[in-house]
């Protein structure tokens, strides 16, 4: 079975904090993704990675930034968080290859709260 | 795929009933509609994916429905149970990314 891991699944940090969240998968994906899910709006696309050391702005990038420095990893980056970061945070990989291309496989989830 | 719409937001239906939601997106830039289920404090788990005008899949109790030419899909559930309680998400793929409805949660009441 696929399994993408998140380091956290509850953060509480301040406002002006740097906050990392960490997100591993074992199966070899080419694609990473972190999303992040409020009351109300379906899940939004912070960034994605097509492989290693490539990354895409999503459709809200603005206040983070990412790193994939190793295929099995993407990191989601709070440069100095605020309260409007609040949220439930998604990741997710997805295979290129085989009966399950295109299928994303989705972490736990972090719920960070920024105070 | 711009927008991806989810109708009804909520829904509560008695155990053993059986329901169905939509899933509605433009139909233009279209790859592929995802259907997803998340239960509180679990990852969201893929259901179906659907490329084809016409695709029928089924999982069980569940199943879907796929109309690209005007851009809808259904979710059935036959004979609800309070297992099946959750958030069902449906996500269109375009050209490279994702776009996620927000999800219509169902209650199953035993």
């Amino acid at each position: 079975d696929v399994k993408v891991t998140q380091s956290s699944r509850y953060l509480v940090k301040r406002t002006g904090e740097k906050v990392f969240l960490e997100c591993v998968q074992d199966m070899d994906h080419e694609n990473m993704f972190w999303y992040r899910q409020d009351p109300g709006l379906g899940l939004r696309l912070i960034y994605f990675s097509y492989d290693v050391k490539m990354k895409e702005k999503g459709d809200i990038p603005e206040g983070y930034s990412v790193s994939r420095e190793k295929k099995e990893r993407f990191s989601l980056i709070l440069e100095s968080a605020s309260t409007n970061q609040t949220s439930m945070y998604l990741c997710a990989s997805r295979n290129l290859q085989g009966p399950s291309s295109y299928e994303q496989y989705f972490g736990p989830g972090t719920r960070l709260t920024v105070t | 795929i711009l927008n991806v719409e989810q109708s009804p937001q909520s829904l509560h239906v008695q155990e053993g009933d059986s329901t169905n939601f939509t899933c509605s997106f433009p139909s233009s830039n279209f790859y592929a509609l995802h259907w997803y289920r998340w239960e509180t404090a679990k990852s969201p788990e893929a259901l179906f994916v659907m490329t084809l005008n016409g695709d029928e899949k089924k999982k069980g109790r569940i199943s879907a429905t796929l109309n690209t030419k005007e851009g809808y899909s259904y979710l059935y559930i036959k004979g609800s149970q309070p297992e099946d309680s959750a958030t069902y998400l449906c996500a269109g793929l375009g050209t490279y990314k994702y776009i996620f409805g927000t999800g219509t949660r169902l209650k199953v009441l035993a």
